[in-house]
């Protein structure tokens, strides 16, 4: 068990619906990240958060927005759903030092149909 | 900016018999991290190993050791006695000190297949 825990754990939807993907990092964790992860992909950065505020952000489409609350637990919000938004979508937490791993939630799945 | 290339989308080997996983890796900070991570086909991330830049031992975490070679830019996970279990994705990543507390970069992955 990571201690990162993300709901839900699957989501179907169809297309042009707005979903809401939610994360709890591990205790002591001040930065949270959000991975994508699409059929026989590698995974792809999408954005992440430190202490409530925005640090890095990746190849995030327009739709997708993201936030970081005050008690470190953190959204990621997809929007105009399409086809192609079908992934597993990762959040993972980790310490504040560069040599620290980051430590991935269980993912949630998201079917678009 | 830091790039990982993991060249072997596909391995096969034999239970009980060591694995060589390839990693390289490109990056312009001087400090780094590397890092390796196993997905199985229930899609966990779990991680396995980690590797500093300055380390001057290979790192080992029970059956999995790193083949450290800094002049080469290669993170190698060597995995030994393989098991069924074994079988899974692995995916190669780093992230460099001067980079600040930014993103894991990801290689590409190469499957695992342990055959009995």
């Amino acid at each position: 068990d990571s201690g990162v825990t993300q709901t839900p754990k699957h989501l179907i939807t169809a297309t042009g619906q707005r979903v809401t993907l939610r994360c709890s990092p591990r205790s002591g964790d001040l930065s949270v990240y959000w991975y994508q992860q699409s059929l026989d992909q590698g995974l792809q950065f999408l954005i992440q958060y430190y202490n409530g505020e925005e640090r890095a952000k990746g190849n995030i489409l327009e739709r997708f927005s993201a936030q970081q609350f005050p008690d470190l637990h953190s959204e990621l919000n997809l929007s105009s759903l399409e086809l192609g938004d079908s992934a597993l979508y990762f959040c993972a937490s980790s310490q504040t030092v560069y040599n620290s791993p980051l430590h991935f939630g269980n993912g949630t799945r998201l079917t678009v149909t | 900016a830091q790039k990982i290339t993991q060249t072997q989308p596909g391995m096969f080997v034999q239970e009980k018999e060591a694995v060589t996983l390839d990693c390289t890796y490109d990056t312009s900070d001087q400090s780094y991290g590397l890092f390796w991570y196993k997905q199985p086909s229930s899609g966990e991330m779990i991680f396995l190993i980690y590797q500093g830049s300055y380390d001057e031992q290979n790192a080992t975490e029970g059956r999995y050791s790193l083949n450290f070679q800094k002049a080469r830019k290669s993170a190698n996970l060597v995995i030994s006695a393989s098991q069924l279990g074994d079988s899974a994705m692995y995916f190669c990543a780093m992230r460099g000190r001067n980079s600040g507390n930014t993103p894991l970069v990801f290689g590409k992955g190469t499957r695992l297949s342990v055959i009995a």
